[in-house]
């Protein structure tokens, strides 16, 4: 079984400045990770994974990703945050089981960014 | 373009009507997904095909009824739906093989609204 704990409903931040969003996993087997993004009235958007290749994990719209398997975290960070990247993101965790099928997906973090 | 196209995008129903959601997948994938997305709430995993084999059915309660006549389409029947129902629903698809990383693909989801 596996489970995604992410840490802060809703984080604001200014322009230009870190975005941080906090995820942790926990997993019987070793994971796939995936960070989405969700615009309002829209679908679900992948911006990486991290699939037991490097740790560090870059993604679209300058996001990248750190698996860290003695955190079991997978933080998503972007240097300097932008007014598109107010949106909803998703943490999710799938194991490697062919017979699995299911994501197990976080609450999400909502993200505002203020100019 | 996700690849994932989900009709109609916003729906109106009555609780003594029937209506159904379309999902249509163009990404050769062979595995379906139904999840429930309501306001301050998690993704709710619905129904799983995989192969167009009914693999998951996470105790949704009989008015909603889905149905995949082959690996590119997906349904959702809806009828005598509560208000408690109304809530943006998601498909999503994936490759479920020994080799593939699991990521879904998501379509931008049916606004439902339940009067």
């Amino acid at each position: 079984a596996q489970s995604v704990t992410q840490l802060g409903s809703h984080v604001s931040v200014s322009e230009g400045a870190l975005v941080l969003l906090r995820c942790n996993y926990s997993s019987s087997v070793p994971p796939y990770l995936f960070w989405y993004v969700q615009y309002p009235n829209q679908g679900l958007q992948l911006l990486l994974k991290y699939t037991s290749a490097a740790t560090l994990v870059k993604g679209i719209n300058g996001f990248e990703a750190e698996f860290k398997k003695s955190e079991t975290s997978f933080h998503l960070t972007k240097p300097s945050a932008h007014m598109s990247d107010a949106a909803e993101y998703f943490c999710a965790v799938s194991p490697h089981d062919i017979n699995d099928y299911k994501l197990s997906f976080g609450a999400g973090t909502t993200v505002t960014v203020r100019a | 373009e996700t690849g994932v196209t989900q009709t109609p995008r916003h729906l109106v129903m009555g609780m003594t009507n029937k209506k159904s959601l379309k999902c249509e997948q163009h990404l050769g994938h062979n595995a379906m997904y139904w999840y429930k997305q309501s306001a301050k709430k998690p993704l709710e995993l619905m129904f799983v095909y995989s192969l167009e084999e009914r693999v998951e059915n996470n105790s949704v309660p009989s008015r909603f009824s889905p149905e995949c006549p082959n690996s590119s389409h997906l349904f959702l029947h809806l009828h005598t739906l509560q208000p408690e129902d109304s809530a943006l629903y998601l498909c999503a698809s994936r490759i479920s093989s020994r080799w593939n990383t699991g990521e879904l693909f998501f379509g931008e989801g049916s606004r439902l609204t339940v009067l």
